[in-house]
């Protein structure tokens, strides 16, 4: 099995929502990643957790605010969005430290529209 | 900081082969990955490079110069499903497990 698994799909919210973002991986990875890809731009990293723990914050705004339950699960939850953020979000997982030279598998990503 | 260039386009013929070059400059590089991205879909990993020389899979190899800070994607026998966009990414030993990706080349297969 190498699925990233993101839920759901397409998200529609309004500006005074909150909704999170799930994925789910059973690779037994022990870093996963947040990204924001907006239309015909690289993606973006947002967040990088390594043994559950946050490793990396890119600086976001605190309407976005990750969450690592446990080692194959990992969520964004958003409040307060603004339009601009609207983007497709991919969750990715790697194998992590110490083998930190493997590829990154990617999920299907939610496609999220803010109005 | 690190800086990661490809070209913006590049189109080529069915059966051809397409050079997609990556240049970058970064401090503790510690690998550097080309991924396929259709549209609305995921990255998906194509190989991943971290000495210097040619990597073969397939239909596709990838190069490294460490000391140019240079790699370039080889698609030979191209089909038209290989239009898409070729994503190149490195990985920085000091950052952690964070990889960061070039703008990414649209590569467009006429008949």
């Amino acid at each position: 099995d190498t699925e990233v698994t993101q839920t759901p799909k397409h998200l529609v919210m309004g500006m005074t929502n909150k909704k999170s973002l799930k994925c789910e991986q059973h690779m037994g990875h022990r870093a996963m990643y947040w990204y924001k890809q907006k239309a015909k731009k690289p993606p973006e990293l947002m967040f990088v957790y390594s043994y559950e723990k946050l490793s990396i914050n890119e600086s976001v705004p605190s309407r976005f605010s990750p969450e690592c339950p446990n080692s194959s699960l990992l969520n964004l939850h958003l409040h307060a969005l603004q339009p601009e953020d609207s983007a497709l979000y991919l969750c990715a997982s790697s194998q992590g430290a110490p083998r930190m030279n493997t590829e990154a598998f990617f999920g299907q990503g939610t496609r999220l529209t803010v109005v | 900081g690190q800086n990661i260039d490809q070209p913006t386009e590049m189109t080529a013929t069915e059966g051809a082969i397409v050079q997609i070059n990556c240049t970058y400059q970064t401090s503790g590089f510690n690998g550097l990955f080309w991924y396929q991205q259709h549209a609305g879909e995921a990255p998906t990993f194509l190989s991943y490079n971290v000495l210097d020389g040619l990597e073969e899979k397939g239909r596709f190899s990838s190069f490294l110069s460490r000391s140019k800070g240079y790699s370039y994607l080889l698609l030979k026998e191209l089909q038209m499903k290989d239009s898409a966009s070729y994503l190149c990414a490195v990985r920085r030993r000091a950052a952690g497990n964070k990889l960061t990706f070039g703008g990414g080349t649209r590569v467009l297969v006429k008949p």
